[in-house]
Protein backbone atom coordinates (compact mmCIF):
# COMPACT_ATOMS: atom_id res chain seq x y z
CA UNK A 1 0.00 0.00 0.00
CA UNK A 2 0.53 3.65 0.56
CA UNK A 3 3.43 5.12 2.16
CA UNK A 4 4.08 8.54 3.07
CA UNK A 5 7.48 9.75 4.71
CA UNK A 6 8.44 12.59 6.00
CA UNK A 7 11.12 14.10 8.71
CA UNK A 8 10.09 14.36 12.11
CA UNK A 9 11.81 18.12 13.09
CA UNK A 10 12.64 21.34 11.43
CA UNK A 11 14.10 24.29 13.48
CA UNK A 12 14.47 27.74 11.72
CA UNK A 13 14.64 31.71 12.31
CA UNK A 14 11.98 34.12 11.89
CA UNK A 15 12.09 35.41 8.59
CA UNK A 16 13.93 32.68 6.95
CA UNK A 17 12.57 30.30 4.57
CA UNK A 18 11.11 26.83 5.54
CA UNK A 19 10.99 23.32 3.69
CA UNK A 20 9.39 20.68 4.68
CA UNK A 21 9.94 17.49 2.54
CA UNK A 22 7.71 14.62 1.67
CA UNK A 23 7.79 11.50 -0.62
CA UNK A 24 5.53 8.93 -1.48
CA UNK A 25 5.40 5.37 -2.92
CA UNK A 26 2.34 4.85 -4.93
CA UNK A 27 2.71 6.23 -8.29
CA UNK A 28 -1.49 6.67 -8.74
CA UNK A 29 -1.65 9.50 -6.44
CA UNK A 30 -3.97 11.90 -7.59
CA UNK A 31 -4.07 14.60 -5.24
CA UNK A 32 -1.17 15.58 -2.49
CA UNK A 33 -2.21 17.62 0.87
CA UNK A 34 -0.54 19.60 3.45
CA UNK A 35 -1.90 19.54 6.74
CA UNK A 36 -1.27 21.73 9.65
CA UNK A 37 -1.90 20.90 13.52
CA UNK A 38 -1.60 23.86 16.21
CA UNK A 39 -1.00 22.31 19.43
CA UNK A 40 -4.68 21.33 20.98
CA UNK A 41 -6.19 21.21 17.69
CA UNK A 42 -7.37 19.46 14.84
CA UNK A 43 -5.68 19.07 11.22
CA UNK A 44 -6.48 21.94 9.11
CA UNK A 45 -5.78 22.03 5.68
CA UNK A 46 -3.12 24.49 3.89
CA UNK A 47 -3.08 23.47 0.14
CA UNK A 48 -3.63 21.02 -2.07
CA UNK A 49 -2.06 20.12 -5.42
CA UNK A 50 -3.10 17.45 -8.26
CA UNK A 51 -0.75 15.32 -9.49
CA UNK A 52 -0.75 17.38 -13.04
CA UNK A 53 0.63 19.98 -11.30
CA UNK A 54 4.08 20.91 -10.66
CA UNK A 55 4.17 23.75 -8.96
CA UNK A 56 1.35 25.48 -6.46
CA UNK A 57 1.67 28.91 -5.09
CA UNK A 58 -0.61 30.53 -2.01
CA UNK A 59 0.72 33.62 -0.29
CA UNK A 60 3.27 32.59 1.70
CA UNK A 61 3.16 29.18 0.75
CA UNK A 62 4.46 26.97 -1.98
CA UNK A 63 3.87 23.61 -2.95
CA UNK A 64 6.45 21.70 -5.21
CA UNK A 65 6.24 18.44 -7.03
CA UNK A 66 8.28 16.21 -8.11
CA UNK A 67 5.97 12.84 -9.95
CA UNK A 68 8.81 11.68 -11.15
CA UNK A 69 10.99 10.94 -7.39
CA UNK A 70 7.41 10.83 -5.64
CA UNK A 71 8.56 13.98 -3.82
CA UNK A 72 6.68 16.63 -2.29
CA UNK A 73 7.90 19.90 -0.54
CA UNK A 74 6.11 22.67 1.32
CA UNK A 75 7.77 26.30 1.26
CA UNK A 76 7.25 28.69 3.69
CA UNK A 77 8.19 32.26 3.20
CA UNK A 78 8.99 34.52 5.71
CA UNK A 79 8.51 32.09 8.04
CA UNK A 80 6.41 33.70 11.63
CA UNK A 81 6.81 32.05 15.18
CA UNK A 82 2.82 30.95 14.28
CA UNK A 83 3.90 29.15 11.78
CA UNK A 84 5.01 27.00 14.25
CA UNK A 85 3.48 23.47 14.46
CA UNK A 86 3.06 20.28 13.03
CA UNK A 87 3.03 19.81 9.27
CA UNK A 88 1.37 16.47 7.45
CA UNK A 89 1.71 15.19 4.38
CA UNK A 90 -0.86 12.88 2.69
CA UNK A 91 -1.63 11.34 -0.65
CA UNK A 92 -4.71 10.32 -2.09
CA UNK A 93 -4.72 6.99 -4.72
CA UNK A 94 -6.85 6.80 -7.27
CA UNK A 95 -8.59 4.16 -5.86
CA UNK A 96 -9.40 7.04 -2.98
CA UNK A 97 -7.36 5.82 0.07
CA UNK A 98 -5.97 8.54 1.82
CA UNK A 99 -2.81 7.96 3.26
CA UNK A 100 -0.93 10.61 5.63
CA UNK A 101 2.88 11.00 6.82
CA UNK A 102 4.52 10.81 10.65
CA UNK A 103 3.76 14.72 10.28
CA UNK A 104 7.09 17.31 10.59
CA UNK A 105 7.60 18.99 14.30
CA UNK A 106 8.57 22.71 12.82
CA UNK A 107 9.83 24.88 15.12
CA UNK A 108 10.56 28.83 14.60
CA UNK A 109 12.91 30.79 16.93
CA UNK A 110 13.07 34.48 17.21
CA UNK B 1 -14.18 25.94 12.12
CA UNK B 2 -14.08 23.15 9.66
CA UNK B 3 -17.58 22.47 10.08
CA UNK B 4 -16.82 19.07 11.75
CA UNK B 5 -18.13 18.73 15.64
CA UNK B 6 -17.21 15.91 17.69
CA UNK B 7 -18.17 14.95 21.41
CA UNK B 8 -16.80 14.81 24.58
CA UNK B 9 -13.63 17.01 23.85
CA UNK B 10 -12.22 15.19 26.84
CA UNK B 11 -13.17 11.96 28.63
CA UNK B 12 -11.37 10.34 32.06
CA UNK B 13 -12.10 7.16 32.27
CA UNK B 14 -10.69 3.69 34.09
CA UNK B 15 -9.41 0.63 32.54
CA UNK B 16 -11.26 -1.88 31.47
CA UNK B 17 -14.46 0.58 30.80
CA UNK B 18 -16.17 1.47 27.64
CA UNK B 19 -16.65 4.86 26.12
CA UNK B 20 -18.34 6.29 23.00
CA UNK B 21 -16.87 9.21 20.65
CA UNK B 22 -19.77 11.06 18.72
CA UNK B 23 -19.05 12.54 15.40
CA UNK B 24 -21.18 15.20 13.40
CA UNK B 25 -19.69 15.73 9.99
CA UNK B 26 -19.76 18.96 8.29
CA UNK B 27 -23.42 19.41 6.44
CA UNK B 28 -23.77 17.13 2.67
CA UNK B 29 -20.46 15.00 3.79
CA UNK B 30 -21.13 11.46 3.00
CA UNK B 31 -17.84 10.36 4.19
CA UNK B 32 -16.87 9.79 7.92
CA UNK B 33 -13.18 8.65 9.00
CA UNK B 34 -11.96 7.87 12.01
CA UNK B 35 -8.24 8.44 13.46
CA UNK B 36 -6.17 8.22 16.57
CA UNK B 37 -3.22 10.28 17.09
CA UNK B 38 -0.55 9.27 20.06
CA UNK B 39 2.92 10.03 20.63
CA UNK B 40 4.12 6.97 19.89
CA UNK B 41 2.02 6.27 17.11
CA UNK B 42 1.16 9.32 15.13
CA UNK B 43 -1.91 9.84 13.00
CA UNK B 44 -3.28 6.44 12.78
CA UNK B 45 -6.41 5.54 10.11
CA UNK B 46 -8.78 3.22 12.00
CA UNK B 47 -12.08 3.12 9.36
CA UNK B 48 -14.08 5.08 7.25
CA UNK B 49 -17.84 5.15 6.54
CA UNK B 50 -19.79 6.09 3.71
CA UNK B 51 -23.19 6.99 3.73
CA UNK B 52 -23.79 4.38 6.49
CA UNK B 53 -21.86 1.81 5.21
CA UNK B 54 -18.40 0.72 6.32
CA UNK B 55 -16.07 1.75 3.70
CA UNK B 56 -12.29 0.96 4.34
CA UNK B 57 -10.49 0.08 7.94
CA UNK B 58 -7.55 0.68 9.16
CA UNK B 59 -5.64 -0.42 12.09
CA UNK B 60 -8.73 -0.71 14.33
CA UNK B 61 -8.84 -3.32 17.07
CA UNK B 62 -11.48 -5.60 17.95
CA UNK B 63 -12.39 -3.99 20.73
CA UNK B 64 -13.49 -0.65 18.55
CA UNK B 65 -16.32 -0.56 16.58
CA UNK B 66 -17.89 2.19 14.56
CA UNK B 67 -21.51 3.29 12.78
CA UNK B 68 -22.44 5.83 10.54
CA UNK B 69 -26.48 6.68 11.42
CA UNK B 70 -28.40 7.10 8.85
CA UNK B 71 -28.45 11.01 9.97
CA UNK B 72 -24.72 10.55 8.93
CA UNK B 73 -23.34 10.86 11.95
CA UNK B 74 -21.00 8.65 13.65
CA UNK B 75 -19.90 7.15 16.87
CA UNK B 76 -17.05 5.21 17.57
CA UNK B 77 -16.72 2.38 20.63
CA UNK B 78 -13.60 1.71 22.68
CA UNK B 79 -14.23 -1.09 24.75
CA UNK B 80 -12.08 -3.06 27.38
CA UNK B 81 -9.82 0.20 27.75
CA UNK B 82 -6.35 -0.38 28.33
CA UNK B 83 -4.23 2.71 29.29
CA UNK B 84 -2.61 2.26 25.97
CA UNK B 85 -6.12 3.53 24.26
CA UNK B 86 -5.45 7.03 25.91
CA UNK B 87 -5.08 9.14 22.25
CA UNK B 88 -6.56 11.72 20.60
CA UNK B 89 -9.37 10.48 18.18
CA UNK B 90 -10.62 12.27 15.27
CA UNK B 91 -13.14 12.47 13.29
CA UNK B 92 -12.84 13.77 9.84
CA UNK B 93 -15.88 13.81 7.05
CA UNK B 94 -15.22 14.75 3.42
CA UNK B 95 -17.01 15.90 0.07
CA UNK B 96 -17.13 14.05 -3.18
CA UNK B 97 -16.81 16.84 -4.54
CA UNK B 98 -13.81 18.46 -5.48
CA UNK B 99 -9.81 17.16 -4.39
CA UNK B 100 -11.21 14.90 -1.48
CA UNK B 101 -9.46 16.95 1.10
CA UNK B 102 -10.89 15.77 4.38
CA UNK B 103 -11.95 18.35 7.21
CA UNK B 104 -10.86 17.51 10.88
CA UNK B 105 -13.32 17.67 14.39
CA UNK B 106 -11.29 19.23 17.16
CA UNK B 107 -10.31 15.79 18.26
CA UNK B 108 -11.70 13.85 21.34
CA UNK B 109 -8.70 13.57 24.25
CA UNK B 110 -9.66 10.03 25.70
CA UNK B 111 -7.31 9.39 29.46
CA UNK B 112 -7.36 6.10 30.42
CA UNK B 113 -6.29 5.76 34.30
Amino acid sequence: GEDVEQSLFLSVREGDSSVINCTYTDSSSTYLYWYKQEPGAGLQLLTYIFSNMDMKQDQRLTVLLNKKDKHLSLRIADTQTGDSAIYFCAARTSYGKLTFGQGTILTVHP
Amino acid sequence: DSGVTQTPKHLITATGQRVTLRCSPRSGDLSVYWYQQSLDQGLQFLIQYYNGEERAKGNILERFSAQQFPDLHSELNLSSLELGDSALYFCASSSRQGPGELFFGEGSRLTVL
